[in-house]
């Protein structure tokens, strides 16, 4: 099955800079990637996600890079803030499936 | 009010004893799943059921078997329970099956002792 590694476990970086998450995958059939935050005991929230028929989305701060040849994609969070301060989760998925393969988490700390 | 329920929030059980985690949905979606936190694996897929009917089973262990009463329900029941299924259990739901965005409980926390 897919194997998604999430590379950093943990980040801190300063308020204003940006932060980045990088995910690889092993699958060549995974074409959708999620990606989940989960502050300190909640649940998942979704963020934003990136399917293969682009390399580049954009949703306010935050921008997902898709690089297939390397089967590796990046969360950047640009100008943090301290609420951005969680575990990020990413995932891979086949086109037209529904299960999830997760990463490890990174812990995100922006410190003020 | 939020949108999916779990329930209870913790649990606490012994080995070899026997739970029931509830799940129940009230988005309208179609398909529902349960993915397990542990200490060992961060988030692991364990079911996915789609109109009530099992779609993907990734759960090597036959101790766990969801239960779809209704629709929006999906619950789990965990048989002779033991200490390595101690984590948080999260059930999620998507419109249907296929690469969405999955909104996500807030989780039952097991502890089995």
């Amino acid at each position: 099955g897919e194997k998604v590694e999430q590379h950093e476990s943990t980040l801190s970086v300063r308020e204003g800079d940006s932060a980045v998450i990088n995910c690889t995958y092993t699958d060549t059939a995974s074409s959708y990637f999620p990606w989940y935050k989960q502050e300190a005991g909640k649940s998942l929230h979704f963020v934003i996600d990136i399917r293969s028929n682009v390399d580049r989305k954009q949703s306010q701060r935050l921008i997902v890079l898709l690089d297939k040849k390397a089967k590796r994609f990046s969360l950047h969070i640009t100008a943090t803030q301290p609420e951005d301060s969680a575990i990020y989760f990413c995932a891979a998925s086949w086109a037209n499936y529904n299960v999830l393969y997760f990463g490890s988490g990174t812990k995100l700390t922006v410190e003020p | 009010d939020p949108k999916i329920i779990q329930k209870p929030k913790y649990l606490v059980a012994v080995t070899g004893s026997e739970k029931i985690l509830i799940c129940e949905q009230y988005l309208g979606h179609n398909a529902m799943y349960w993915y397990r936190q542990s200490a060992k694996k961060p988030l692991e897929f364990m079911f996915s059921y789609s109109y009530q009917k099992l779609m993907d089973n990734q759960t090597a262990s036959s101790r766990f078997q969801p239960q779809s009463s209704k629709k929006n329900h999906l619950d789990l029941q965990i048989t002779a329970l033991k200490p390595d299924d101690s984590a948080t259990y999260f059930c999620a739901s998507t419109p249907g099956l296929g690469a969405y965005e999955q909104y996500f409980g807030p989780g039952t926390r097991l502890t089995v002792l």
